[in-house]
């Protein structure tokens, strides 16, 4: 099992500003991604990663961006945040075929 | 060819039966089948997997059954309890690809 973590868990920000969520695991996957979940609902791949300065857009369309300097870290970067924004994020990573997820990230836009 | 279909999207199930969660595929290729369980407020975690040259896994209460023929895999919780409420996604893989997602059953087990 991998130990992968999210920061913030939580957070409530006003439109317009610039957001970056934080992803970083310890057990040297490779393969990284970033799913928007609305509570309960369908996951959506925004961003992944299958190494360092390697990133791909996902199958949902999505604002942000993101970034894979080291191996461990996968930031994703609101530039300027909306309302529709809102959601849970989730990062995961994979040695291979399994993926595991960190705790996700609740934004709240107001 | 893509999608993987999940049914039902919500399930009810008194305390001690059987809760049964099924999905259907399309593409042949996909050789992984994991299940992922999800708490209010948690990511998803790996619950089990199988790969297609088998029939069937179980993992304590977990099952998944698999029909390679009608394309089709399902998971079934034995003697389900109230600490399995959760949501549940199925997933497939071919290869090195990405993760293909169900859209996920909201399973209640009644006291």
């Amino acid at each position: 099992e991998a130990d992968i973590y999210q920061t913030p868990r939580y957070l409530v920000i006003g439109t317009g500003k610039k957001i970056t969520l934080e992803c970083s695991q310890t057990m040297g996957h490779d393969k990284m991604y970033w799913y928007q979940q609305d509570p309960g609902m369908e996951l959506h791949l925004i961003h992944y990663s299958y190494g360092v300065n390697s990133t791909e857009k996902g199958d949902l369309s999505s604002e942000s961006t993101v970034s894979r300097i080291r191996t461990e870290h996968f930031p994703l970067t609101l530039e300027s945040a909306r309302p529709s924004h809102t959601s849970q994020y989730l990062c995961a990573s994979s040695p291979g075929e399994a993926q595991y997820f960190g705790p996700g990230t609740r934004l709240l836009v107001l | 060819q893509q999608q993987v279909k999940q049914s039902p999207q919500s399930l009810i199930v008194q305390k001690g039966g059987i809760s049964i969660i099924n999905c259907a595929y399309e593409n042949t290729a996909f050789d992984y089948f994991p299940w992922y369980q999800q708490f209010p407020g948690k990511g998803p975690a790996l619950l089990i997997a199988i790969r297609p040259d088998v029939s069937e896994k179980k993992e304590g209460r977990f099952t998944i059954s698999f029909n390679k023929s009608a394309k089709q895999f399902s998971l079934h919780i034995m003697d389900s309890q109230p600490g399995d409420s959760a949501t549940y996604f199925c997933a497939a893989k071919q290869g090195a690809q990405k993760l293909v997602f169900g859209q996920g059953t909201r399973l209640t087990i009644n006291p």
